[in-house]
């Protein structure tokens, strides 16, 4: 099966610009998960939807960061705007009933 | 709330001889236990899983991790490193009683020296 698919892969923006990022979950995948990895941290959920309602957001920063999943599949997640210490690695995932996730390659954020 | 704690940043082992890299956790319910390893630029990629039964999961790439619930750990181990298996990994658990959400512990670079 493909596995989800995240782009760009690397973005560098400047402090304050706003960016999105892009995520296509694997088929059938009902729940979808952003995460936040920062350097030299483990990933930290930022929001989790199941189909399209959002399950989890509780440690989105709701001032800067928004997410949304119209139609239950593909997902965007954005910031505006962004500050420096957003720069990280955003990982898309998606899970079915199976107890595991499937994580995309992630978009590379600088923030300079 | 559920938490993981791998108590190592690092853990540098020769290739061939067996490697640990340690992982507790705490939950309220029964945990649900996963590895994921990541090599650079490159996203989590899925190892083993405890989910229930056997206390010992075969996972991929010759890995292996024990459940022990009285100590509340779930050790990555390998019996034959291989410098191939440098990388960061992350443990993670799920409590039954909080839904789908993981929460990863901080990560372990694994140094394998040829």
């Amino acid at each position: 099966e493909a596995g989800v698919a995240q782009s760009p892969r690397y973005k560098i923006i400047e402090k304050r610009q706003s960016v999105a990022f892009w995520c296509n979950p694997i088929s059938g995948h009902a729940t979808l998960y952003w995460y936040q990895q920062i350097l030299g941290q483990g990933p930290k959920l930022l929001i989790q939807f199941q189909n399209n309602g959002v399950v989890d957001d509780s440690q989105l920063p709701k001032d800067r960061f928004s997410a949304e999943r119209l139609k239950g599949v593909d997902s965007t997640l954005k910031i505006q705007p962004a500050k420096l210490e957003d720069s990280a690695v955003y990982l898309c995932a998606s899970s079915s009933q199976n107890y595991g996730y499937t994580f995309g390659s992630g978009t590379r954020l600088t923030v300079v | 709330a559920q938490s993981v704690a791998q108590p190592e940043d690092q853990v540098n082992v020769a290739e061939g001889n067996p490697l640990t890299v340690k992982c507790t956790y705490s939950v309220s319910g029964n945990p649900y236990l996963f590895w994921y390893v990541q090599y650079p630029n490159r996203g989590l990629q899925f190892l083993l899983k405890y989910i229930t039964g056997d206390n010992l999961v075969k996972g991929s790439y010759g890995f292996e991790a024990e459940f022990n619930k009285s100590q509340t750990s779930f050790h990555l181990k390998k019996p034959s490193a291989l410098v191939s298996d440098s990388a960061l990994y992350f443990c993670a658990v799920r409590d039954e009683n909080y839904g789908q959400n993981f929460v990863f512990g901080p990560g372990t670079r694994l140094s394998v020296l040829p």
